[in-house]
């Protein structure tokens, strides 16, 4: 078991509603990295946060964003969601914004209908 | 062509087996390669963490980098049915202060007993 909590664990949602995803990242990591992982797919990279500032992101459109707390909790944020948004959302926490070892939440398996 | 490339399988061994992974990719500069154990609607769990060329021994677990051929490798030796799982290779994209992981779409394992 790593240290990275993911919450819900599972969420349906109706098309063109919005969506919040929460993610505590183990402690002592400062960076959070979150990705999507569509079925039988690997996950693709959404964006990092690193001390509380977007240090990357993925090619994503803007509907996507996020927040990062001082604790170095996140949000993913998905507005006007569409039915491809329906994947597994992966959360990553690690020790520093580089290449470091990354560690994965459970995930949250959202889908839309 | 995709930055990394990784036969989706399924692969199918009998108890005992000695399982070959592998993974290519075409971006010389990626340099930490990472190997991740998925189980069914689980978050991925870090296996193996590599830098440079060379081989990694964990265990049961063996990881090797060839970096001239763009090619790395998981070794599982005595296969036990507890390995069923998808893995997925990772390589870290640089970009400045900060990175991200570039999987593969994984290769489902099974072993049977």
């Amino acid at each position: 078991e790593t240290g990275v909590t993911q919450s819900p664990t599972h969420l349906i949602k109706t098309r063109g509603q919005q969506v919040t995803l929460r993610c505590s990242s183990q402690s002592g990591h400062n960076t959070v990295s979150w990705y999507q992982q569509a079925l039988g797919q690997g996950p693709q990279f959404i964006f990092q946060y690193y001390r509380e500032e977007e240090n990357g992101r993925g090619n994503f459109p803007p509907r996507f964003s996020g927040l990062q707390f001082p604790n170095y909790s996140s949000e993913l944020n998905v507005n006007a969601l569409e039915l491809d948004d329906s994947a597994l959302y992966l959360c990553a926490s690690s020790l520093a914004a580089g290449g470091d070892q990354a560690f994965f939440g459970q995930g949250t398996r959202l889908t839309v209908v | 062509q995709k930055e990394v490339e990784q036969d989706p399988g399924p692969l199918s061994v009998p108890e005992g087996a000695i399982v070959s992974l592998n993974c290519t990719y075409s971006n010389s500069a990626f340099q930490y390669f990472m190997w991740y154990r998925q189980y069914s609607r689980k978050g991925p769990e870090l296996l193996m963490y590599t830098y440079s060329s060379g081989n990694k021994e964990d265990g049961r677990f063996t990881a090797q980098v060839d970096k001239s051929s763009k090619y790395i490798s998981l070794f599982i030796r005595d296969s036990q049915p507890s390995d069923s799982a998808t893995y997925l290779c990772a390589m870290v994209n640089y970009g400045g202060s900060q990175g991200n992981l570039i999987f593969g779409k994984g290769t489902k394992l099974s072993v049977k007993p």
